[in-house]
């Protein structure tokens, strides 16, 4: 069957550091996506990785190794506006996304 | 990027009644929507994917003579809740993609449903 697994829940202090963890199993693989989601709110994109390595964007950053079916999500000097659920997806080869069942992320001051 | 724009955003409907939800893609060809719904601090749950001029296909334990999904343009897709019950209370997203070109989803903003 298909997996994505991702922690269910984060904390992490206001400026800091904090990487938030995928490990997916799945038939094929064509990118692994990473999304933003408020309370109440849609999701909204943040990444897209096909390819191993990092891609940094702004505060945020994701990485991919394929060989080991494995992604994180970055977030550098922590808001408290980005207390959010992050939602972790990989497209199959069938090009269907599969949801991971995100990680909330609390920030406290 | 990409604009869903999804409708409406709230509404409350008596038990018994039916509801109906519009997608629409605005500025990109949505060959493919997907319906998903929400429990409160749970992930989504894909419901049905719609191609545009075919049947929407459903996921397992999805009725669909329940969710009634209507693909017809490119532009648009509906999913109507028949006979709502309390239980359907949810909330409802849309997302849209151009398969074609491989792109990420696109979500529209969600509508909340309460059943009463």
């Amino acid at each position: 069957g298909q997996n994505i697994d991702q922690p269910t829940e984060m904390t992490a202090t206001e400026g800091a550091i904090v990487q938030i963890n995928c490990t997916y199993q799945t038939s094929g693989f064509n990118g692994l996506f990473w999304y933003q989601q408020h309370a109440g709110e849609a999701p909204t994109f943040l990444s897209y990785n096909v390819l191993d390595g990092l891609e940094e964007k702004g505060r945020f950053s994701s990485f991919l190794s394929r060989s080991k079916g494995y992604s994180y999500l970055l977030l550098k000097e922590l808001q408290m506006k980005v207390s959010a659920s992050y939602l972790c997806a990989v497209m199959d080869s069938n090009y269907q996304l599969i949801w991971g069942a995100g990680t909330k992320l609390i920030i406290k001051p | 990027g990409a604009v869903v724009s999804q409708h409406p955003s709230r509404v409350i409907c008596k038990s018994g009644t039916s509801v109906k939800i519009e997608c629409r893609s605005l500025d990109f060809q949505a060959t493919t929507m997907f319906w998903y719904r929400q429990f409160p601090k749970q992930s989504l749950m894909l419901m049905a994917t719609s191609n545009e001029g075919s049947k929407a296909t459903y996921e397992q334990g999805v009725e669909k003579d329940k969710f009634l999904i209507n693909h017809a343009s490119l532009t648009l897709s509906t999913l109507t809740v028949t006979s709502a019950h309390p239980e359907d209370s949810s909330f409802y997203i849309c997302s849209a993609r151009d398969v074609k070109a491989h792109t990420e989803a696109f979500f529209g903003q969600g509508t909340r449903l309460t059943v009463v």
